[in-house]
């Protein structure tokens, strides 16, 4: 089985200033690694994935994040956040093969631009 | 990228009524569909797998017979929560796979349905 762990459950951060969001797994299989962005009532948004390839991803909105496989992390950050940044980010693993498709999701981590 | 819709976006209940909430995918076929639910302040769970054709496959703890599952179509996952109670009262959210030459398992998520049950 695998889990996912956000160590920050709240990030207060000033406008412009940079933020990194802290994600950290485990799995005994490789795993595909996401961050999804969701707004106040609304479903989930992909901020990017890390599937296989380069450990650097860019993702949508100026994100980008790290795969870290001997610390098992995939820490979120951006160098210069906006108000609108303001919302919950979820980290989420999945398995390849017949689990194609099934999330694991971490606790969600809560992102508060203030200007 | 592609598009999931789900209907209805809100929906409040009596105490024992059933509820069905519908997912469809709006540009592409989707043989398998996910049902998460989101209580407040708590991340997703996965719910079920819903199978075009078959029956759903449910997680560990969820009551089948509480939260039925049918995949009429290749566009269509509907799910109906059965005699609701004030504990249903949840944040329920579809997802789909797009086919593999549009993406790399990852899962595009409908708007959500919030359940409010009296």
């Amino acid at each position: 089985a695998q889990s996912v762990t956000q160590l920050d459950s709240q990030v207060p951060v000033f406008e412009e200033a940079p933020v990194e969001l802290r994600c950290n797994y485990s799995s005994s299989v490789s795993v595909y690694l996401f961050w999804y962005v969701q707004y106040p009532n609304q479903g989930l948004q992909l901020l990017l994935k890390y599937l296989s390839g380069s450990t650097l991803v860019k993702g949508i909105n100026g994100f980008e994040a790290e795969f870290n496989k001997s610390q098992t992390s995939f820490h979120l950050r951006k160098p210069s956040v906006h108000i609108s940044d303001t919302a919950e980010y979820f980290c989420a693993v999945s398995k390849g093969g017949t689990s194609y498709g099934k999330l694991t999701f971490g606790q969600g981590t809560i992102l508060t631009v203030h200007p | 990228g592609a598009v999931v819709s789900q209907h209805p976006s809100r929906v409040i209940c009596k105490s024992g009524t059933s509820v069905k909430i519908e997912c469809r995918s709006l540009d592409f076929q989707a043989t398998t569909m996910f049902w998460y639910r989101q209580f407040p302040k708590q991340s997703l769970m996965l719910m079920a797998t819903s199978n075009e054709g078959s029956k759903a496959t449910y997680e560990q703890g969820v009551e089948k017979d509480k939260f039925l599952i049918n995949h009429a179509s290749l566009t269509l996952s509907t799910l109906t929560v059965t005699s609701a109670h004030p504990e249903d009262s949840s944040f329920y959210i579809c997802s789909a796979p797009p086919p593999r030459d549009r993406g790399g398992n990852e899962q595009f998520f409908g708007p959500g349905t919030r359940l409010t049950v009296l």
